[in-house]
């Protein structure tokens, strides 16, 4: 079945990088996302990257897929205080709707 | 858009009582999930619908939740009757059936005592 595993804390300094990792198990993996959720909020969908990418940049984010080893990262540059929340990555496998979520990444920025 | 639309935003009942979630789906959109969201166990999918048909409700805790769909723009998630150990936020997200990107409503904060 899948599963999906997040470390589950990071703080960095603000105006330094972030890197969020996630690793998945399901090799069917077609779509691979990250959300962020802010206190008391829902969960807003930042990046996704297809499969057969090893690397997407949007702005600030990047991601970078490697599948051989079923690991994908967030990387956010000059990461600001605003940043902080929680991360979750997701993975969606085959042509199924649903996607399964990891347990979240709590990014703390200081400054 | 108005995006995901979900009430109430908090809901605070009594052990026993009779609980239902609202969901409106972004306009178009053609499947529709529902997640519960706790400290313990992180996100949960519930159910999940595709036009309007329950594709895979092996995430329904028991018998006592249960959820429809009877049109496109509308879903409920009932639970009767509810135990304190229900108490999570409770997400409804919509996407079109091939698209990648699912969107997220703001969730209801269930609080049963």
């Amino acid at each position: 079945g899948e599963d999906v595993e997040q470390s589950l804390f990071l703080s960095v300094r603000e105006g330094d990088s972030s890197v969020i990792n996630c690793t998945y198990t399901d090799s069917s993996s077609t779509y691979l996302y990250w959300y962020k959720q802010e206190p008391g909020a829902g969960l807003q969908l930042l990046t996704y990257i297809f499969s057969n990418m090893d690397m997407k940049q949007d702005q600030r984010l990047t991601v970078l897929l490697n599948k051989k080893d079923k690991h994908l990262s967030l990387r956010i540059a000059d990461t600001q205080t605003g940043d902080s929340a929680i991360y979750f990555c997701a993975e969606r496998a085959g042509t199924a709707s649903k996607l399964t979520f990891g347990t979240g990444t709590r990014l703390q920025v200081t400054l | 858009d108005a995006g995901v639309i979900q009430s109430p935003r908090h809901e605070v009942t009594e052990m026993g009582q009779e609980v239902t979630l609202r969901c409106k789906p972004i306009s178009g959109h053609n499947s529709l999930f529902w997640y519960r969201q706790t400290m313990m166990r992180g996100l949960e999918l519930l159910i999940y619908f595709n036009n309007n048909v329950p594709i895979d409700d092996s995430g329904m805790p028991e018998d006592r939740f249960s959820a429809k769909m009877p049109n496109a723009s509308f879903s409920t998630l009932k639970i009767q009757p509810s135990e304190p150990r229900d108490s999570a936020v409770y997400f409804c997200a919509s996407s079109l059936q091939r698209d990648t990107l699912a969107y997220f409503g703001p969730g209801t904060r269930l609080t049963v005592t």
